[in-house]
């Protein structure tokens, strides 16, 4: 089992804001990273950090923190946002990588 | 710019050993978590097994039985050994590399580079 929580699936409509979060222990000390999986390929850093995104990711992604639990905003969804993403962070002890379950997100 | 490149034998019997390499090009060997992922079909990531530049090694306690990742920093590569496979371990295998990182108390890692996955199959 995962340490790290999301939601399996959540929707939004064409153009609207919608909010994915991760809970877990661990991210009481660590921002979570989140990443986009499209079908067929490799995942994608989305958000890392505080709030930082890589090159050439749309500013439509934004992260936030608040206690237990992490955020990944999309905001004014577009079609090619229709995707799996997953939270990541280090365990409390930093000894290991997890990942949350992944939130299947559907773009209406 | 990092770039990884993975290879290996996709198709396995039970009980065999998995073995696949990771070859690193461009960036900093040195500098990054090199990783080992895996993904059963329609499942989400589980993190195998991460390694440095100096051979540490860390394991998820769930596979760390049967779990070896080396490395060759002569060579810029890593390699993943998972014995006794069985159907389970059916999946894409994903090599990455991460960064660690902090901001005040606050600490975060990010997985920025990621190999294309290698679909391993069980069958006897």
């Amino acid at each position: 089992s995962s340490e790290l929580t999301q939601d399996p699936a959540v929707s939004v409509a064409l153009g609207q804001t919608v909010r994915i979060t991760c809970q877990g222990d661990s991210l009481r000390s660590y921002y979570a990273s989140w990443y986009q999986q499209k079908p067929g390929q490799a995942p994608v850093l989305v958000i890392y950090g505080k709030n930082n995104r890589p090159s050439g990711i749309s500013d439509r992604f934004s992260g936030s923190s608040s206690g237990n639990t992490a955020s990944l905003t999309i905001t004014g969804a577009q079609a090619e946002d229709e995707a799996d993403y997953y939270c990541n962070s280090r365990d409390s002890s930093g000894n290991h990588v997890v990942f949350g379950g992944g939130t299947k997100l559907t773009v209406l | 710019q990092v770039q990884l490149q993975q290879w290996g034998a996709g198709l396995l019997r039970p009980s065999e050993t998995l073995s696949l390499t990771c070859a690193v090009y461009g960036g900093s060997f040195s500098d990054y978590y090199w990783s080992w992922i895996r993904q059963p079909p329609g499942k989400g990531l589980e993190w195998i097994g991460e390694i440095n530049h100096s051979g540490s090694t860390n394991y998820n306690p769930s596979l760390k039985s049967r779990v070896t990742i080396s490395i060759d920093a002569s060579k810029n590569q890593f390699s993943l050994e998972l014995s006794s496979v069985a159907a389970a371990d059916a999946a894409v295998y994903f090599c990455a590399g991460g960064l660690p990182a902090a901001i005040g108390t606050y600490y975060y890692y990010y997985m920025d580079v990621w190999g294309k996955g290698t679909t391993v199959t069980v069958s006897s």
